[in-house]
């Protein structure tokens, strides 16, 4: 069945510091490809996305790019701050029989220090 | 912007008691989810419906029955509640077609006693 690998936390850094957070799935198919964020108390926010290999998602000075060769989805930033602490976690959905359902990884629990 | 609406935000109830845990979606979005995610844990699947059919399902006890109105909202009926259940209760809605872009609502945290 399909599956999300994500690095294991919990990542620890200083402001400004560069983040990387690794993501690799198996899935059947073109799966689409989501990085999810959860702040603390609250729901999930997308993050951003990819549909098709070689498309790089990008918001908030977060990028991903969907690498089919691979099967990563790896999440970078280049310069963290306090507020990106959250937890962060790579879905993907593979759109098999008409549903779009997500599939998550464990999650990465991100805390970036003054 | 609308976003997706879950009531209660907080539900705690006793073992063997019933829960109904509501989802409003954006609207005009046309599918809703709903995922279970247990302490420190990533969501899980439970059941999903389009257009107000069940349209896939995944790991959803027995014990637990959805549906979606023609208001396009949905319920998540809960009975026979176990302390094991306790956890935060997702609704997410999406526009079929949207390559699987899910936007989630603030969740239903339930504690079971």
């Amino acid at each position: 069945g399909n599956s999300v690998t994500q690095m294991e936390g919990p990542v620890t850094l200083s402001e400004e510091a560069f983040l990387t957070i690794n993501c690799t799935y198996t899935a059947t198919g073109y799966p689409s490809l989501f990085w999810y964020v959860q702040y603390p108390g609250e729901g999930l926010q997308l993050l951003l996305k990819a549909t098709k290999a070689d498309d790089k998602g990008s918001n908030k000075g977060f990028e991903a790019t969907y690498r089919k060769e691979t099967t990563s989805f790896h999440l970078e930033k280049g310069s963290v701050q306090v507020s990106d602490s959250a937890v962060y976690f790579c879905a993907l959905s593979d759109g098999q029989g008409g549903s779009e359902k997500l599939v998550f990884g464990k999650g990465t629990k991100l805390t970036v220090n003054p | 912007a609308a976003g997706v609406i879950q009531s209660p935000r907080h539900l705690i109830k006793e073992k063997r008691e019933t829960a109904t845990l509501k989802c409003y979606p954006i609207p005009r979005h046309d599918t809703v989810y709903w995922y279970q995610q247990g302490p420190g844990q990533d969501p899980q699947f439970l059941i999903s419906f389009y257009e107000k059919m069940q349209s896939d399902k995944g790991s959803i006890p027995d014990r637990f029955s959805a549906q979606q109105f023609s208001d396009y909202h949905s319920e998540l009926n809960m009975s026979s509640l176990e302390l094991g259940d306790s956890a935060l209760y997702f609704c997410a809605s999406s526009l079929s077609g949207r390559a699987g872009t899910q936007y989630f609502g603030p969740g239903t945290r339930l504690t079971v006693l």
